[in-house]
């Protein structure tokens, strides 16, 4: 089974400008989730789609960055423009919700976009 | 969702059981309590999870105390692959809404 793919791996942009990542989550994964992490911090949910609608994107700065999962499969987040805090690693996951009430919530995790802002 | 207490770090030697505690003294009765980790470089990984009772599967196993304030997960036989940091969460199932919280974790180091 084919996992969670990101690209691209590594980018480095200055201030201002905008950039763009990719998600490919794992197939017949219905939900997928957007995360930040900074470095020495665990990752945090900035949105999470359910299929191509938006469950929750509460920690998401709206103002700079946007999301989007056309038909239900693969997703971008883009941010325009950039600041330096924005620097982290951007990971995708995804998750099959294994039915009411069985607890059940395994995300399989990509390799992440490690993102550098000068 | 339920805070949790974990230590920063730990030593463990290869081929030796680690045993990582959590803390959650505040977790409610329909809480579950999961594990994931992130070795270097790496999304983090599913471990295990459980509600009430004590769960096995083949990487780990996961003791969750009677009155479930706490628990520990266990790596029988350390390997220097498991090298990462380990995230204790508690959350809700999916249905009930429930988010994955990532805190600090613990930094677990397995020594040849």
């Amino acid at each position: 089974e084919a996992g969670v793919a990101q690209s691209p791996r590594y980018k480095i942009i200055e201030k201002r400008q905008s950039v763009a990542f990719w998600c490919n989550p794992i197939s017949g994964h219905a939900t997928l989730y957007w995360y930040q992490q900074i470095l020495g911090q665990g990752p945090k949910l900035l949105i999470q789609f359910q299929n191509n609608g938006v469950v929750d994107d509460s920690q998401l700065p709206k103002d700079r960055f946007s999301a989007e999962r056309l038909k239900g499969v693969d997703s971008t987040l883009k941010i325009q423009p950039a600041k330096l805090e924005d620097s982290a690693v951007y990971l995708c996951a995804s998750s099959f919700p294994q039915g009411y009430g069985t607890g059940s919530y395994e995300q399989y995790f990509g390799p992440g976009t490690r993102l550098t802002v000068t | 969702d339920a805070k949790t207490t974990q230590p920063t770090s730990m030593d463990c030697a290869e081929g030796r059981a680690a045993n990582l505690p959590c803390n959650h003294s505040t977790i409610s009765g329909n809480e579950y309590v999961y594990w994931y980790r992130q070795i270097h470089s790496q999304g983090p990984q599913y471990i295990i999870h459980g509600l009430k009772n004590n769960e096995t599967n083949e990487m780990a196993s996961l003791i969750i105390t009677e009155d479930r304030k706490s628990s520990t997960l266990i790596l029988p036989h350390a390997t220097l692959r498991d090298t990462a940091v380990y995230y204790c969460i508690v959350t809700l199932s999916y249905n009930q809404g429930g988010k994955l919280i990532f805190g600090q974790g613990t930094e677990l180091s397995v020594k040849p």
